[in-house]
């Protein structure tokens, strides 16, 4: 079975701090995804990986970056975590595009 | 641009009922649909995947079907188990949104024992 991991459960920081989600996939995996879920605006994407180095914006990459040095590796990064960005963080990813995306348990993350 | 539509929200039914979610979408150019599984607080879990080409897929109680044409997706669970309770999203891989899957807001069902 895939298993795509993500570091932490849960996670608290404070406004101004500089923030990293890492996600890890076993699977060889050539695509990775992060998203931000929240009540009432559902699953949206903040950055996508097609390859080692490559990313692409997604609908809502502004206040973030992304690294992918390593394959199965795909960081998210919080330059300067900010209140609205208190919300639910999940890692996708899947071997081609048009296949299935199996997903990490989320990290739910609080910027106070 | 494309838009997912999950109706209804919510939906609750009785232990060993047979029910359908529905899925509907703007676009019909896509590569593919998949329904996905989510518990509360947890990842998504993806249950089925309709390439374009295809019509339906089963996998055990589940059923997923796809009318391209008409821009909608079914998703059939039979004989209801209160396991079953969680929310359930579709989502669409459009060809003009390059690796980009698009969800709906999803449906809550609750399968009362």
């Amino acid at each position: 079975d895939v298993k795509v991991t993500q570091s932490s459960r849960y996670l608290v920081k404070r406004t101004g701090e500089k923030v990293f989600l890492e996600c890890v996939q076993d699977m060889d995996h050539e695509n990775m995804f992060w998203y931000r879920q929240d009540p009432g605006l559902g699953l949206r994407l903040i950055y996508f990986s097609y390859d080692v180095k490559m990313k692409e914006k997604g609908d809502i990459p502004e206040g973030y970056s992304v690294s992918r040095e390593k394959k199965e590796r795909f960081s998210l990064i919080l330059e300067s975590a900010s209140t609205n960005q208190t919300s639910m963080y999940l890692c996708a990813s899947s071997f081609l595009l048009n296949e299935k995306l199996f997903f990490g348990s989320g990290t739910q993350l609080s910027v106070l | 641009k494309q838009e997912v539509t999950q109706i209804p929200a919510a939906l609750s039914v009785p232990e060993g009922e047979n029910l359908v979610l529905n899925c509907s979408f703007t676009d019909s150019a896509i590569y593919n649909l998949q329904w996905f599984r989510q518990d509360p607080g947890k990842g998504l879990t993806s249950l089925l995947l309709i390439q374009s080409s295809q019509r339906e897929q089963t996998s055990g109680r589940l059923n997923a079907s796809l009318d391209k044409s008409s821009g909608r997706s079914t998703l059939y669970i039979a004989a209801s188990q209160p396991g079953d309770s969680a929310t359930y999203l579709c989502a669409v891989l459009g060809i003009s949104n390059t690796g980009k899957l698009i969800f709906g807001q999803g449906t809550t069902l609750q399968v009362k024992p």
